[in-house]
């Protein structure tokens, strides 16, 4: 299958400080991505749906200020969590599809804010 | 919200018994999925069944899945320590790609 490189793997950041995740193709060209979070002992949630050069898709509930999407590039969008709280603790996890194929993921990002 | 529900929600057996994971969803489907997570760790792909399947094999693992009940289940035969996990099955629905994902079966397998 083809690869999703996720970057970084785990990240410390202090509250009220923003952190960037990245979300990169390697080997495909990828059209659309999508992000989820994923709490402790829970399940996978949607959070959005970026595609290459357009405004990201949120899900009801997501707040888009908070969870900005770039999706820049056809091999890479950009998750930033600003103005981070410890309740933004979670897993987060992209995947990428091109032209509406079968989705490959990321390894994810263990984000702690502390 | 969650699509697709699974039971049980654990699963204790011993190595060498089967596994059998259920996951019921909402809505009509283009494709579901089964996926494994390690404690901690990204997703791994399983198996991928579309809709006009009813029946998939790959190795260890065999996938059912109903369009009718809106059902499908996973069986894990001779069940290994190393498949102690959590599976998720996730429906594609909308298009392909976007995934909404059920609640998930902790799987532990005792040596």
């Amino acid at each position: 299958g083809a690869v999703v490189s996720q970057h970084p793997s785990r990240v410390i950041c202090k509250s009220g400080t923003s952190v960037k995740i990245e979300c990169r193709s390697l080997d495909f060209q990828a059209t659309t991505m999508f992000w989820y979070r994923q709490f402790p002992k829970q399940s996978l949630m949607l959070m959005a749906t970026s595609n290459e050069g357009s405004k990201a898709t949120y899900e009801q509930g997501v707040e888009k200020d908070k969870f900005l999407i770039n999706h820049a590039s056809l091999t890479l969008s950009t998750l930033t969590v600003t103005s981070a709280h410890p309740e933004d603790s979670s897993f987060y996890i992209c995947s990428a599809a091109e032209d509406y194929t079968e989705a490959f993921f990321g390894q994810g990002t263990r984000l702690t804010v502390v | 919200s969650q699509q697709g529900e699974e039971d049980p929600q654990a699963l204790s057996i011993q190595e060498g018994e089967n596994a059998t994971m259920n996951c019921s969803y909402k809505t009509s489907i283009n494709n579901l999925q089964w996926y494994r997570q390690n404690s901690g760790r990204g997703l791994v792909h399983l198996i991928l069944i579309r809709s006009n399947e009813r029946e998939k094999h790959s190795g260890r693992l065999r996938v059912t899945l109903d369009t009718s009940k809106k059902s499908s289940s996973l069986l894990i035969t001779a069940s290994r320590a190393a498949d102690t996990a959590s599976y998720f099955c996730a429906t594609d629905a909308v298009s392909y790609g976007k995934l909404t994902f059920g609640q998930g079966t902790i799987l532990t397998v005792h040596p």
